[in-house]
């Protein structure tokens, strides 16, 4: 059974912290994704990941980077917090085989 | 950037009635999965499409790629409390290396 966990359910920060959210996967998955999900808007993918140390930029990838050092976890980070970062950060893997996706549980990302 | 648009935004029923979700691109897509999110959750894979014109039913459930692979849809007979949440569709992107998600319905029932 596939199992995507993220490091917090619940996250609040101020204005200008480092913010870390972890993703780990155990399927050995090669494509690992981070979206954020707001009302009104859907999904919107930031980053994605398809090897290790490798990344692609999404659709709205400013104020944030990733990090893939090991091919289990991928790590989004937003460099400085702002208000319009807070969203449900959503983390989704992949294997090559396949198309379907399995989304972690989410992150609540409040930023004060 | 490939867009995929889906509507409606929001839909109400009764307990009973049916249901239509309708997605649809500019471009052919190569393949269409529907996602379903439920209140507080995160969103589940409920199926993929790959061939033109293709049917599945899954229950009460039926998705359909359209013959020229440009729009889907997802129709849900008889409604029930238990199907309440938001429905996605999501198409690969040009490149064939993401999923590019509609914004979604969100369906809530009444009983």
């Amino acid at each position: 059974d596939v199992k995507v966990t993220q490091s917090s359910r619940y996250l609040v920060k101020r204005t200008g912290e480092k913010v870390f959210l972890e993703c780990v996967q155990d399927m050995d998955h090669e494509n690992m994704f981070w979206y954020r999900q707001d009302p009104g808007l859907g999904l919107r993918l930031i980053y994605f990941s398809y090897d290790v140390k490798m990344k692609e930029k999404g659709d709205i990838p400013e104020g944030y980077s990733v990090s893939r050092e090991k091919k289990e976890r991928f790590s989004l980070i937003l460099e400085s917090a702002s208000t319009n970062q807070t969203s449900m950060y959503l983390c989704a893997s992949r294997g090559i085989s396949y198309n379907e996706q399995f989304f972690g549980p989410g992150t609540r990302l409040t930023v004060l | 950037g490939q867009q995929v648009m889906q509507i409606p935004q929001y839909q109400h029923v009764q307990e009973g009635e049916d249901f239509t979700t309708y997605c649809n691109s500019s471009t052919t897509l190569s393949n269409i999965q529907w996602y379903k999110q439920r209140p507080g959750g995160h969103p589940v894979f409920l199926i993929q499409l790959v061939k033109s014109g293709e049917v599945k039913k899954q229950k009460r459930l039926t998705f359909q790629f359209g013959e020229a692979k440009k729009n889907s849809s997802l129709h849900i007979t008889a409604t029930q409390t238990t199907d309440v949440g938001t429905y996605f569709c999501a198409a690969l992107n040009q490149a064939g290396t993401a999923l590019i998600f509609g914004k979604g319905t969100t369906l809530s029932v009444s009983s």
